[in-house]
């Protein structure tokens, strides 16, 4: 069974930091792309940053470009989203997701599994 | 990228069907075969639908179908249940592994 367990969410002030981990399990991790997506409170969906399966890809969107960096351990079976320069706007359930391959497309295909979200909380 | 554009709402009898549109540009939907629809209940995750414009996982009632014209896609779900009231969300790829979602359409079941 596929299943991918977000961690490492919480309250922090503005111009703070926080790493997020997503431990995936019931699939052979290294040979997909993971994405993380957000969800503000009450609001839409949104793409934030992905990876391709060997980790040498990452791609980010543009309210996180600069501050944000993922990255994996595919020995770990974990998927990681390291925050700087954290801004209240950034408050959101963040959620990792599994992409389908896509070769280089590593988003197209969108998301077959989701985690159950974590929430983290900028403000002060 | 900017977001896709969704109706926020829509509404259908039990048994009946309605179509969910999804708004993009000729940059995303209109480029690319590569739209995908979540179905999201409250407080779950969201759960893929359809992708590739058409397609559907394993495991998904056939009464979901995604279609596609120029800039435009659309979800139509038939035969609506109960348990289909939701948040409908699209998704489309836009070039340089960039993906842009919509902005959800809460489905009423009537």
């Amino acid at each position: 069974e596929v299943q991918l367990l977000e961690s490492g969410g919480g309250l922090v002030q503005p111009g703070g930091s926080l790493t997020l981990s997503c431990a995936v399990s019931g699939f052979t991790f290294s040979n997909y792309a993971m994405s993380w997506i957000r969800q503000a409170p009450g609001k839409g969906l949104e793409w934030v940053s992905a990876i391709s399966g060997s980790g040498g890809s990452t791609y980010y969107a543009d309210s996180g470009k600069g501050r944000f960096t993922i990255s994996r351990d595919n020995s770990k079976n974990t998927l990681y989203l390291h925050m700087n320069s954290l801004r209240v706007e950034d408050t959101a359930v963040y959620y990792c997701a599994r992409a389908p391959p896509r070769g280089a497309r590593i988003v197209a295909a969108g998301f077959d599994y989701w985690g159950q979200g974590t929430l983290v909380t900028v403000s002060s | 990228q900017s977001a896709l554009t969704q109706p926020p709402s829509a509404s259908g009898s039990l048994g009946q069907s309605v179509t969910i549109s999804c708004t993009g540009t000729s940059s995303d939907i209109g480029s690319f075969n590569y739209v995908s629809w979540y179905q999201q209940h409250p407080d779950k995750a969201p759960k893929l639908m359809v992708y590739d414009v058409s397609q559907r996982p394993s495991g998904v009632p056939d009464r979901f179908s995604g279609s596609k014209s120029g800039n435009m896609a659309f979800l139509t779900v038939s035969g609506l249940q109960a348990e289909d009231e939701a948040d409908y969300y699209c998704s489309s790829y836009a070039g340089s592994n960039n993906l842009v979602f919509g902005g959800g359409t809460k489905l009423t079941v009537l």
